[in-house]
């Protein structure tokens, strides 16, 4: 089945320490982005990207990091720059024209706890 | 640049009862809407999405929603509240061009389903 993965889906880090999230598509989809889920908070947009070796900023993007070198993957690292990394991140991925474009297609999230 | 508000964080309906998840946005050009619906833990599920052509927009799981231009609202209806309704939902906005940045989210509604 096509569709979007993410690991792991529990993560536990220390203060001062990188950690990176994975995610994996196989929906062929060109666009891919990450986002933070905090409660009350809605989803908000670390980084995007349209096409590969290519990414932009999202709206929180300070204190992460991502790389787009296949198509099917866009991993995140939350560096020990991010003042407040305990949440929940969701991956999703999209088509950039034609029918269904805009819709985004999530993957399961990784809760990520800082220690 | 868009923005989605959604009233109330918390709505509580009893089992059978309407449901009425209410969704204003802003957008500068026509935009295309959705609503997406979160189990605890997981990602996101669309629930429908309104592109173009008919306002009243029927999704999965007997939700619909209608787009009112001039009242720049996206409310979502289920006629007989369920138990497995509950959730968190998210209604998101993004430009009619195909929304290659992504979409953006309301801080989303938690729906409580009462026996």
């Amino acid at each position: 089945d096509g569709g979007i993965t993410q690991s792991p889906k529990y993560l536990f880090r220390k203060e001062g320490q990188n950690v990176t999230l994975s995610c994996e598509q196989n929906l062929n989809h060109d666009a891919m982005y990450w986002y933070r889920q905090d409660p009350g908070q809605g989803l908000r947009l670390i980084y995007y990207s349209q096409i590969v070796n290519d990414f932009q900023k999202g709206d929180i993007a300070e204190g992460y990091s991502v790389s787009r070198e296949k198509k099917e993957s866009f991993p995140l690292t939350v560096t020990s720059a991010q003042k407040n990394p305990t949440a929940f991140y969701l991956c999703a991925s999209s088509r950039l024209a034609g029918g269904g474009a805009g819709e985004l297609f999530f993957g399961e999230g990784s809760r990520l706890t800082v220690l | 640049a868009q923005s989605v508000t959604q009233l109330g964080s918390h709505v509580s309906v009893s089992e059978g009862a309407l449901v009425l998840l209410r969704c204003n946005y802003s957008s500068s050009v026509p935009p295309y809407l959705f609503w997406y619906v979160q189990y605890p833990n997981q990602g996101l599920q669309l629930l429908l999405k309104y592109t173009t052509g008919a306002t009243l927009v029927k999704g999965i799981n007997g939700f619909e929603a209608e787009f009112k231009k001039s009242e720049t609202s996206f409310h979502l209806t289920k006629p007989s509240a369920h138990m497995s309704d509950a959730a968190e939902y998210f209604c998101a906005v993004t430009d009619s061009g195909g929304g290659a940045d992504g979409l953006t989210f309301g801080k989303g509604t938690h729906l409580i389903i009462q026996p």
